[in-house]
């Protein structure tokens, strides 16, 4: 069975700060990363993907891949209010969005 | 703008008494998908039609079933809701082949 991992949280985080997001993930052969950002009642909203190991900048956002490990994280720098959120980690071996796999979710709270 | 669209938002029935709810989208996309999240929980995937080919996950329960009549609208049926299938109910799209899912703004399903 495949398996994403996440601490559910939450995680506290001073605005302004550098938030730390992690996820593991049981699927050696699994290719694709991405991070979802997930507001409370509202659908999740693709943020960031990877798809190579090391590290992928967009913005405010950094993805890190680490395949070896099992590893994959998000950090957000400089830290708003407006991010808090719940994170969702997702992962793929391939193929199409069927073969997704998402974690429980990170709830972040970003205090002013 | 191009979209999905879930209606309604907010969905309340009576245990046992069926329900649809639906979906479209104007992305023209291939493939669409039905996600059922319940509260703190991942997304997972129900079912999805690759054009007019419908597949089924092993674990959705024959409770649930979908009709998909045409390119842009998808029906998520629940013949006999029970209180276990109180969660929100997510609509997605995507390309054949992608792995970018566009997701509706959900509908969150209330069973008393």
């Amino acid at each position: 069975q495949k398996e994403v991992e996440q601490n559910s949280g939450p995680l506290s985080v001073p605005e302004g700060a550098i938030a730390s997001l992690n996820c593991t993930y049981s699927d050696r052969g699994s290719q694709s990363f991405f991070w979802y950002r997930q507001y409370s009642g509202k659908s999740p909203e693709l943020i960031m993907s990877i798809y190579s190991n090391g590290d992928k900048e967009d913005g405010r956002f950094t993805a890190q891949l680490n395949k070896a490990s099992q590893y994959v994280s998000l950090l957000i720098r400089d830290s708003q209010p407006s991010d808090s959120a719940t994170y969702l980690c997702a992962v793929n071996a391939g193929g199409g969005a069927d073969g997704l796999t998402f974690g429980k979710g990170t709830h972040l709270i970003i205090q002013p | 703008d191009a979209m999905v669209i879930q209606n309604p938002r907010y969905q309340v029935t009576q245990f046992g008494k069926p329900v649809t709810l639906s979906c479209s989208q104007t992305l023209n996309h291939n493939v669409m998908y039905w996600y059922q999240q319940k509260s703190s929980q991942a997304p997972k995937l129900l079912f999805h039609y690759y054009d007019k080919d419908f597949n089924n996950e092993a674990d959705t329960p024959d409770n649930f079933q979908s009709r998909r009549p045409n390119t842009s609208f998808c029906f998520l049926d629940i013949r006999s809701p029970g209180l276990g299938d109180a969660a929100m109910y997510l609509c997605a799209t995507s390309r054949a082949g992608s792995e970018k899912l566009f997701f509706g703004s959900g509908t969150q399903l209330s069973v008393l």
